[in-house]
């Protein structure tokens, strides 16, 4: 089953702005990881928050976790054109003794110039 | 730079060929995966190596088959497909397969079957 759904599927916003991505989840994670896909290349780690964990920074993004909600949200803030790509999450299923990360959909973030 | 490199970044091949894409990581790392993605669909993980042994299969039909000869190298065989199996197929490497590092994905090979 999908463990990632990214809401919205598209954003479209102008440079400057701040980017909110939200992602669902079904079963209980042990960790939520973010990634960026430029197109036509691979995905990039771009942060990993843990089940005990309720928020974390990097540079210009900030992920934050409510695990009573299944829900995890990304957001980058003062976005640049070069922000431009697609956003998955992805959970690692908790409980089991196998690797099992499931990725969503993803988010199509376009900032405008 | 990603540290993990896949080759050819094309592929078009017919529905009798038989080819190979190739992954090689630089990174250390002990567990290398097979991922596809087709659009509209989320990435879906065909198999896992931890150190060089499968760990797992994901249903994947026999027409795809790995080898993972080193923890550096992994190959992914391919004949008979179909068009369905037309993607970008997506190789990464991690420090673990137990999930709790992160994964470092190569820049993919878009394959078409015609």
């Amino acid at each position: 089953s999908q463990q990632g759904e990214e809401d919205p599927q598209a954003l479209s916003i102008q440079e400057g702005e701040n980017a909110t991505m939200n992602c669902s989840y079904k079963t209980s994670i042990n960790n939520l990881q973010w990634y960026r896909q430029n197109s036509g290349r691979g995905l990039v780690h771009l942060i990993l928050i843990r089940s005990n964990e309720r928020e974390k920074h990097s540079g210009r993004l900030r992920v934050t976790l409510d695990t009573s909600k299944k829900s995890s949200s990304l957001l980058i803030t003062a976005s640049r054109a070069a922000d431009t790509a697609s956003y998955f999450c992805a959970g690692l299923n908790s409980g089991g003794s196998n690797y099992k990360l499931t990725f969503g959909k993803g988010t199509l973030l376009t900032v405008n110039p | 730079e990603t540290g993990v490199t896949q080759t050819p970044r094309h592929l078009v091949m017919g529905m009798t060929n038989k080819k190979s894409l190739k992954c090689e990581q630089h990174l250390g790392h002990n567990a290398m995966y097979w991922y596809k993605q087709s659009a509209k669909k989320p990435l879906e993980l065909m198999f896992v190596y931890s150190l060089e042994e499968r760990v797992e299969n994901n249903s994947v039909p026999s027409r795809f088959s790995p080898e993972c000869p080193n923890s550096s190298h992994l190959f992914l065989h391919l004949h008979t497909l179909q068009p369905e199996d037309s993607a970008l197929y997506l190789c990464a490497s991690s420090q673990s397969d137990r999930g709790y590092s992160p994964l470092h994905f190569g820049n993919g090979t878009r394959l078409t079957v015609t």
